[in-house]
């Protein structure tokens, strides 16, 4: 079984662009998470789409944003790249959410 | 003061030795605790899912958790250079999609 594959695995942009990342679930996981992850602040999570809803949000600005397709891929978007926007970026799948969290190797983003 | 609170470590300990990773928790609303372990340049993968109190073993890893003092633990025992990651504790309440982690323990296993 394929695991969660994100792509691009690396990406470099300069402040004021938009960057959009993609991530394609486990097969038959209907829940995929996107968490940023740094050195200072360990793995703060974004939001939760499940069934193409967002049904949990975390407490980051509206620049990020995101969406789930009917084959449960989901994109993330970041509008306005700011230096401190530079992280790895996690995406996770689950059947339903929770407990058991599938993670891709994420998007290391670098904010020039 | 994070829900989760892990010490950042390193640790670094000899091939061989017993490991031992802790967190402590705040919510007492959490009842599903989870150790996820990372190595550089990948995801986190979970490793051991507990619930409720009590221990659960795997191979060479415990997962322990002590409601009554909020504390969870992992011990690796006969620990190799191949557990050298960084291990994060998280958990979760019932009835909740999104699991709280920590910030993660560094462990170095030296040969």
């Amino acid at each position: 079984k394929a695991g969660v594959t994100q792509t691009p695995r690396y990406l470099i942009k300069t402040r004021g662009q938009q960057v959009t990342l993609s991530c394609s679930p486990i097969s038959g996981h209907r829940s995929v998470s996107w968490y940023q992850q740094t050195p200072g602040q360990g793995l703060q999570f974004l939001f939760e789409y499940f069934s193409e809803t967002q049904r949990n949000k975390g407490n980051f600005p509206g620049r990020f944003s995101g969406r789930q397709f009917s084959n449960s891929r989901s994109e993330m978007n970041v509008s306005t790249l700011e230096l401190g926007d530079s992280a790895l970026y996690l995406c996770a799948s689950s059947l339903v959410g929770g407990e058991k969290l599938f993670f891709g190797s994420g998007t290391q983003l670098s904010v020039l | 003061q994070k829900e989760v609170e892990q010490d950042p470590g390193p640790l670094s300990v000899p091939e061989g030795a017993i490991v031992s990773l802790n967190c402590t928790y705040s919510n007492s609303a959490f009842q599903y605790f989870m150790w996820y372990r990372q190595y550089s340049r990948k995801g986190p993968e979970l490793l051991m899912y507990t619930y409720s109190s009590g221990n659960k073993e795997d191979g060479r890893f415990t997962a322990q958790v002590d409601k009554s003092s909020k504390y969870i633990s992992l011990f690796i025992r006969d620990s190799q250079p191949s557990d050298s990651a960084t291990y994060l504790c998280a958990s979760l309440s019932g009835g909740s999609y999104i699991p709280t982690f920590g910030r993660g323990t560094s462990l170095i296993v030296h040969p």
